[in-house]
C-alpha cells in the first residue's frame, strides 16, 4: 500500500526551529517529486515547498524562503522540512504530498498531516 | 505575487451540472501550468480528483472531469450528487518549482 506519514510536528515557542519528516512506503520513492503543503485549520491549501525527484531543484513559497529548508534521502525514503525562526503565523497542519514525475508511475499521494503549533 | 482565484461559493442540484473555475489575477491558466483540482471534507486531507489538467485520480468517479475553458482551468461535475457537497481546490504551476493553490470553492448540493 501506497503511503506517507508525516511526523514532527508539535508545541514549539516562537523563533525556534523544528524539523518535520515525512516516510513514504510502498511506491518507487524516487519517481515522485515531493512537496510540503500547509493549512491553518477551518482555511484553505499552502503550498510551502517542493523538491524534485533527486533533491537538485528546490522552490519555497515567498512566505518562509529562507526560513524553510525542504530536503529528501532516497536511500531512506524520507522527505524532511526544517523549519527556523518560526513564526505564530505557521501554525498549521503540514501535509506531505508527492507527485509522479516519470513514466512508470501516475497520480499523486497525500499524507494525513502533521500539526505545528508555534506559540508562547 | 500572482494570486490564483476560485469561486468562493457555488451550488448545484443534485443531478444537475457545475463548473468551477481557476484562475489567475494576471494572466492565462494553461495545460502547460499543470493545473489540480482536489476536494477536501473537515478533518481530512485533501483528495486528489484532476492531475495535469484532465487526468482523473484513480478511483475517481468520470462525473469528475477536467478543461481549459478559454483562460482558466475548469473543473466540471455532471449529475452531482450529494456526497459532492465540499471544498474544491486547484492548484496551478508557476514555474521554477513553485506552486500555488486557489482560495478555494465550497460546494453545496442542494
Amino acid at each position: 500500500e501506497m503511503q506517507l506519514v508525516e511526523s514532527g510536528g508539535g508545541l514549539v515557542q516562537p523563533g525556534r526551529s523544528l524539523r518535520l519528516s515525512c516516510a513514504a512506503s510502498g511506491f518507487s520513492f524516487d519517481d515522485f517529486a515531493m512537496h510540503w503543503v500547509r493549512q491553518v485549520p477551518g482555511k484553505g491549501l499552502e503550498w510551502v515547498t517542493g523538491i524534485n525527484w533527486n533533491g537538485d531543484t528546490k522552490g519555497y513559497a515567498d512566505s518562509v524562503e529562507g526560513r524553510f529548508t525542504i530536503s529528501r534521502d532516497n536511500a531512506k525514503n524520507s522527505l524532511y522540512l526544517e523549519m527556523t525562526s518560526l513564526r505564530v503565523e505557521d501554525t498549521a497542519f503540514f501535509y506531505c504530498w508527492a507527485v509522479c514525475v516519470s513514466t512508470t508511475c501516475s497520480g499523486d499521494l497525500w499524507g494525513q498531516g502533521t500539526l505545528v503549533t508555534v506559540s508562547s | 505575487q500572482t494570486v490564483v482565484t476560485q469561486e468562493p461559493s457555488l451550488s448545484v442540484s443534485p443531478g444537475g451540472t457545475v463548473t468551477l473555475t481557476c484562475g489567475l489575477s494576471s494572466g492565462s491558466v494553461s495545460s502547460s501550468d499543470h493545473p489540480g483540482w482536489f476536494q477536501q471534507t473537515p478533518g481530512q486531507p485533501p483528495r486528489t480528483l484532476i492531475f495535469s489538467t484532465r487526468t482523473r485520480s484513480s478511483g475517481v468517479p468520470d462525473r469528475f472531469s477536467g478543461s481549459i475553458l478559454g483562460n482558466k482551468a475548469a473543473l466540471t461535475i455532471t449529475g452531482a450528487q450529494a456526497e459532492d457537497e465540499s471544498v474544491y481546490f486547484c492548484v496551478v504551476s508557476m514555474g521554477s518549482g513553485t506552486w500555488v493553490f486557489g482560495g478555494g470553492t465550497r460546494l453545496t448540493v442542494l
